[in-house]
């Protein structure tokens, strides 16, 4: 599975809009971008997954450049709950579900 | 989502002693199942796969004879950390990927809420 960057930390306000950034410069053609998220203490959380096309759900939107080595996860109206660690992982369909995580960003969504 | 558990949420014993953590799919069935642990203010370090049926499969420098994991049912994995030692305090957490052809249509990996061990 190809290899992630992301900051380190990040700083939100209230209410705005948090764009996380993820470089997957080594991704193949069939590798999927993923995004997972841990508030303290708690197992991660998946949010969204996309392989070309942008993606939208209740939580988040996933906007992944067209030559996909790189992908931005929106959070539009943060809250103090999302506070939390936010993984970006890059992978394979078709494999058993193993996920291997990199530092992810500390995200602190401020009052 | 699928709904994956574990327990005990936290756990303290003694040096020497044997844990045992489950991790259960509570509606669906995994043939595969996922071990992780995480230290303070790290990622999470994928331990093992446990596959129903068969042997785990242990990531370069886990210690299967200290980390016994047992998948005896499509819906249960065990992680039994034997004869405890302070430095194996950590988060454990496990995950399960919903298999194909269960109606889920999706092909994200479900985490439990994790496992704190402390050892004293």
């Amino acid at each position: 599975d190809a290899k992630t960057t992301q900051p380190t930390s990040m700083d939100c306000a209230e209410g705005r809009a948090a764009n996380l950034p993820c470089n997957h410069s080594t991704i193949s053609g069939n590798e999927y971008v993923y995004w997972y998220r841990q508030i303290h203490s708690q197992g991660p959380q998946y949010i969204i997954h996309g392989l070309k096309n942008n993606e939208t759900n209740e939580m988040a939107s996933l906007i992944i450049t067209e030559d996909r080595k790189s992908s931005t996860l929106i959070l539009p109206h943060a809250t103090l709950r999302d506070t939390a660690v936010y993984y970006c992982i890059v992978r394979l369909t078709s494999n058993t579900g193993k996920l291997i995580f990199g530092q992810g960003t500390t995200l602190q969504v401020k009052p | 989502g699928a709904v994956v558990s574990q327990h005990p949420s936290r756990v303290i014993c003694k040096s020497g002693t044997s844990v045992k953590i489950e991790c259960r799919s509570l509606d669906f069935q995994a043939t595969t199942m996922f071990w992780y642990r995480q230290f303070p203010k790290k990622s999470l370090m994928l331990m093992a796969t446990s596959n129903e049926g068969s042997k785990a499969t242990y990531e370069q420098g886990v210690e299967k004879d200290k980390f016994l994991i047992n998948h005896a049912s499509l819906t249960l994995s065990t992680l039994t950390v034997t004869s405890a030692h302070p430095e194996d305090s950590s988060f454990y957490i496990c995950s399960a990927r919903v298999p194909s052809g269960q109606g889920r249509g999706d092909t994200e990996a479900f985490f439990g809420q994790g496992t704190r061990l402390t050892v004293v």
